[in-house]
């Protein structure tokens, strides 16, 4: 049982938009910013997003990133083959002293 | 270029240690901590605990606590994740990524070593 709460799985064709939402709490999305994670299959994790907003150099602005209150999404525009991966989305924890994670979103692109 | 490399891939007995680590290039090691998160079979993300490279400060899981013992060697800029009492359940693909203190801000990781408990 993650602490931060994803879908299992998102789906959309070459080039719709699709969001992919994450719920937590007053302790971690709610008092911290929020990171999303790219894990394309077979790889490690690749960082996507940090601050809630901000897209690391090398992202695609096809991706952004949103935060309101105790819930954050990730939409990605211009949906390609190549963005079918899992996404995590992570913060901190004042509770628990430490970053908990999204129980990750498969998104397939049909 | 940050860069970190992991040692390959173990297989242990139940009730055995394993030490896994990381070697970083490509930045000021101990400007930042290197964190460990692990991956189950078909299963998500596990945050298991940090170090501080340029201290050795350690915030652990608390499910972890006890049984992991993070360490760093400066003079080679390599992080070491130690655990103890292994069983099937921690059979996963261990991953050190790059982190500072009380963040979620993975920024670098490493390729991922997979660990196998198996009697």
């Amino acid at each position: 049982q993650s602490v931060l709460t994803q879908p299992p799985s998102a789906s959309g064709t070459p080039g719709q938009r699709v969001t992919i939402s994450c719920s937590g709490s007053s302790s971690n999305i709610g008092s911290n910013y929020v990171y999303w994670y790219q894990q394309l299959p077979g790889t490690a994790p690749k960082l996507l997003m940090y601050r809630s907003n901000q897209r690391p150099s090398g992202v695609p602005d096809r991706f952004s990133g949103s935060k309101s209150g105790t819930s954050a999404s990730l939409a990605i525009s211009g949906l390609r083959s190549e963005d079918e991966a899992d996404y995590y989305c992570a913060a901190w924890d004042d509770s628990l002293s430490g970053p908990v994670f999204g129980g990750g979103t498969k998104l397939t692109v049909l | 270029q940050v860069q970190l490399v992991q040692s390959g891939a173990e297989v242990k007995k139940p009730g055995a240690s394993v030490k896994v680590s990381c070697k970083a290039s490509g930045y000021t090691f101990i400007s930042y901590g290197i964190s460990w998160v692990r991956q189950a079979p078909g299963q998500g993300l596990e945050w298991m605990g940090w170090i501080s490279a340029y201290n050795g400060n350690t915030n652990y899981a608390q499910k972890f606590q006890g049984r992991v013992t993070m360490t760093t060697e400066t003079s080679t800029s390599t992080a070491y994740m130690e655990m103890t009492s292994l069983t099937s359940d921690d059979t996963a693909v261990y991953f050190c990524a790059r982190a500072n203190s009380g963040s979620s801000n993975f920024d670098s990781w490493g390729q991922g070593t997979l660990v196998t408990v198996s009697s």
